[in-house]
């Protein structure tokens, strides 16, 4: 069974200050995605890596994928109150198009 | 835009009833799933179709059921509802990039 571990779990931190999230696993992954869920809603997709070493931006969000396709990691600079809500990263695994989750970083920046 | 619906944000239900979640997409996409969200647990699959009337179990399938008699219509059934039911359920569908869309989510909680 494919997993996938995201840490840390809960991260509180000031407006303006940089963050890294990460999602680790010890299985290989063929693409890994990131979404982001706000209170109350469904997770929206942000992002998929494909390529071992990629590196994808938007905005200040910035993703990447190991060279080893096994993590990824998200990192935010100048966080924003608007940044504050659960990030998680998926993977496909099995058949059908499934996805496994992480459990989900869960982030509150603060004015 | 494209759009995937639940039927309910909130439900209140008692130990024992028969319970139906409703989804429906209107992108045309072939696999819809069903998740649950626990606090700490990120998201797990409990169901998924990949066509009409095809269904196959996921991580958590006890004390579900599921419906899709439509392709745009995927059904979650609780058939006797227990309080370690009470979670967030999320309905979803795919297309051929691997990118989920979510509903916004019921919150069901059985007293």
């Amino acid at each position: 069974t494919q997993l996938l571990e995201q840490s840390p779990q809960f991260l509180s931190i000031q407006e303006g200050e940089n963050l890294t999230v990460y999602c680790n696993s010890s299985s290989v992954f063929s693409s890994l995605q990131w979404y982001r869920q706000e209170p109350g809603e469904g997770p929206v997709l942000l992002v998929t890596v494909v390529t071992g070493g990629e590196v994808k931006k938007l905005k200040r969000l910035t993703f990447q994928f190991g060279d080893a396709r096994k993590d990824s990691s998200l990192h935010i600079t100048a966080a924003q109150p608007g940044d504050t809500g659960l990030y998680l990263c998926a993977g496909p695994t099995g058949g059908a198009q499934k996805l496994v989750f992480g459990q989900g970083t869960r982030l509150t920046i603060n004015p | 835009d494209v759009k995937v619906t639940q039927s309910s944000r909130y439900l209140v239900k008692r130990t024992g009833e028969k319970v139906f979640l409703e989804c429906v997409q209107d992108m045309d996409h072939e696999n819809m799933f069903w998740y649950r969200q626990d606090p700490g647990l990120g998201l797990r699959l409990i169901y998924f179709s990949y066509d009409v009337k095809m269904k196959e179990k996921g991580d958590i399938p006890e004390g579900y059921s599921v419906s899709r008699e439509k392709k745009e219509r995927f059904s979650l059934i609780l058939e006797s509802a227990s309080t370690n039911q009470t979670s967030m359920y999320l309905c979803a569908s795919i297309d051929h990039t691997y990118e989920q869309y979510f509903g916004p989510g019921t919150r069901l909680t059985v007293t």
